[in-house]
């Protein structure tokens, strides 16, 4: 159980363009979403709290209109990269929540040329 | 507020031998405590977690870290290493009224044959 999926692993697209990121809990529902952020060799950075049907709360220094998260559903949280630059690229990781334990996707790998 | 310290980023141990990965929190209430595995390119996978039952918990794939309020540590060790457990190793914390997870820095095990 508590199997959380991402869609896609890897997305590599042009500076400029949206991306978006899907996070589903697979076998159980979260009110609760995280998206964090990943650099090489480094820990997770949380970016936000994906919270069901109310706007997310992000960390401070990320921008909301730059990273918009959407949490439409129990089982669905997205996040989309707006307009993306180079610096963007990065290695994106959703967690949902169950029982005050978090359990993560399998990541995102996006590449802004 | 909460915090965690993973000491030595890099850990090499050879097939077979003991594996202890050290971890010392900081938390003015009661600690949830956790540790995570992430294999390259991959999210992360819980390995075990302390939510104020058992001091001892044993975890997946032999893995178990022991709760000690007087030093504020949550170590985690394996009797003997195998090739496969070669990864990177997170220990988090949160608090009972937030889900939010604090990570450390992360301890890069490597097993040597």
């Amino acid at each position: 159980g508590a199997v959380v999926s991402q869609h896609p692993s890897r997305v590599i697209c042009k500076s400029g363009t949206s991306v978006k990121i899907e996070c589903r809990s697979l076998d159980f529902q979260a009110t609760t979403m995280f998206w964090y952020r990943q650099f090489p060799k480094k820990s997770l950075m949380l970016m936000a709290t994906s919270n069901e049907g109310s706007k997310a709360t992000y960390e401070q220094g990320v921008e909301k209109d730059k990273f918009l998260i959407n949490h439409a559903s129990l089982t669905l949280s997205t996040l989309t990269v707006t307009s993306a630059h180079p610096e963007d690229s990065s290695f994106y990781i959703c967690s949902a929540t169950e029982l005050d334990t978090q359990y993560f996707g399998p990541g995102t790998r996006l590449t802004v040329l | 507020a909460q915090s965690v310290t993973q000491l030595g980023s890099h850990v090499s141990v050879s097939e077979g031998a003991l594996v202890l990965l050290r971890c010392n929190y900081s938390s003015s209430v009661p600690p949830y405590l956790f540790w995570y595995v992430q294999y390259p390119n991959q999210g992360l996978q819980l390995l075990l977690k302390y939510t104020s039952a058992a001091t001892l918990v044993k975890g997946i794939n032999g893995f178990e870290a022991e709760f000690k309020k007087s030093e504020t540590s949550f170590h985690l060790t394996k009797p003997s290493a195998h090739m496969s457990d070669a990864a990177e190793y997170f220990c988090a914390v949160s608090s009972p009224n937030t889900d939010k997870l604090i990570f450390g820095t992360g301890t890069r095990l490597q097993v040597f044959p």
